[in-house]
Order: C-alpha cells, then sequence, then structure tokens
C-alpha cells in the first residue's frame, strides 16, 4: 500500500549545523508530499509541501524536493536553530484526501 | 490565521466507558478528517469525512467508532467501549477543498488516556 519511510532518530545537531532527514515513499499514483513539524506540545503544523515532480517546497529556512526517480523527499536546513527542536514526519497524500504519515524524527539542536 | 481547534486538550476516561473528543475545524472548510498517535508511533489515519458522511476509513476505524457533524460547526469523534489500547493523541483536521492541492490544518490533539 501507500507509505512513507523516514529516517529514523532521534537526530541531536549542534546550532548552525547542517540538517538532513531523508524520507522515502511507495505510492500506485502519483502522490503530493508534505512535511510537517511537532513542537513539544503542540500539534502537527504543516512545514512545507510539494505536489508534483521536481517541486520543491520552502519555508523558514527548511527545503525539499519531490524527486520522483529516486521517490524521495528528504528535508533539509542549512543552519538549525535550537528552536527548530521539534518532532518532523513526512507525509503523502494520493487524491488529495486521506495523509500516511512516516514515523516521525525528533530533532534537538544544542546550543 | 484562522484555526483548527479540539477540546478536551486531556480526557482521562475509565476503560469501559464512551468518551467524545470535539473538534471545530475552520469554518469554510468542506473536508473533515481524524487521526491517532499512540505514544511513540506514527499518526494513523481514522477516517475522512465530506457532506455528511463518512468519504473513507480505515482498518482501525471500526464499529467502536462513530464520527458526527451535529450542528455545522463541531465535528465529533465518538469510542465507545473504550479499551486500554485506545489511549493515543487524537488530531483532528479540515481541508477547504480537493482541487487546489490545499493542505490538511490539524488541531492541537485531544490525548486520551484510558485508565
Amino acid at each position: 500500500g501507500d507509505s512513507v519511510t523516514q529516517m529514523e532518530g532521534p537526530v541531536t545537531l549542534s546550532e548552525e549545523a547542517f540538517l538532513t532527514i531523508n524520507c522515502t515513499y511507495t505510492a500506485t499514483g502519483y502522490p503530493s508530499l508534505f512535511w510537517y513539524v511537532q513542537y513539544p506540545g503542540e500539534g502537527l503544523q504543516l512545514l512545507l509541501k510539494a505536489t508534483k515532480a521536481d517541486d520543491k517546497g520552502s519555508n523558514k529556512g527548511f527545503e525539499a524536493t519531490y524527486r520522483k526517480e529516486t521517490t524521495s523527499f528528504h528535508l533539509e536546513k542549512g543552519s538549525v536553530q535550537v528552536s527548530d527542536s521539534a518532532v518532523y514526519f513526512c507525509a503523502l497524500s494520493l487524491n488529495n484526501n486521506d495523509m500516511r504519515f512516516g514515523a516521525g524524527t525528533r530533532l534537538t539542536v544544542k546550543p | 490565521e484562522p484555526e483548527v481547534t479540539q477540546t478536551p486538550s486531556h480526557q482521562v476516561t475509565q476503560m469501559g466507558q464512551e468518551v467524545i473528543l470535539r473538534c471545530v475545524p475552520i469554518s469554510n472548510h468542506l473536508y473533515f478528517y481524524w487521526y491517532r498517535q499512540i505514544l511513540g508511533q506514527k499518526v494513523e489515519f481514522l477516517v475522512s469525512f465530506y457532506n455528511n458522511e463518512i468519504s473513507e476509513k480505515s482498518e482501525i476505524f471500526d464499529d467502536q467508532f462513530s464520527v458526527e457533524r451535529p450542528d455545522g460547526s463541531n465535528f465529533t469523534l465518538k469510542i465507545r467501549s473504550t479499551k486500554l489500547e485506545d489511549s493515543a493523541m487524537y488530531f483532528c483536521a479540515s481541508r477547504g477543498d480537493l482541487i487546489s492541492n490545499q493542505p490538511q490544518h490539524f488541531g492541537d490533539g485531544t490525548r486520551l488516556s484510558i485508565l
């Protein structure tokens, strides 16, 4: 079935380090892809999205490119901050209906 | 910015009791969803709802669960005869339409603890 696999955490980085969180997907059609972020004690917030191959989603310094050839949507940020500490979820949506989430990757950024 | 709101933020219930989780979706949205996140696990789709009926549901959403939009603003998830394994974070989400690739907007969740 349709699913998302993302890099297991936890990930611990120092401030200003480069971040990559890998995400790959399996889908029978052409999904839309998303990254959601969950800060401590809060709900899921959309971080960025891409709806077709080669689209790049970006927000708050984070980027992810929809790669159809590798079925991937890796999240990257050039210089992380302590405030980026959160759990990051990769997700896909087919036919714009229900979403399938990855297991989540906990990121901790230390000063 | 409009938000999806969920109440209560934390619900503690005895096993076997019924519980109703409440959500107020964004006011002009048409599609509504419930998801579940068991502690430390992934977010799982439960059900989607459109035009006053269920449009899709997962295998998790069995006869124990039901959803309702009783008054045009609230969207509720009812769990009958709760079990210990129903303990989880429950997220409500809503979307404006399906055509324009709008994302789902999530509430902050209700933490359900079954004792």
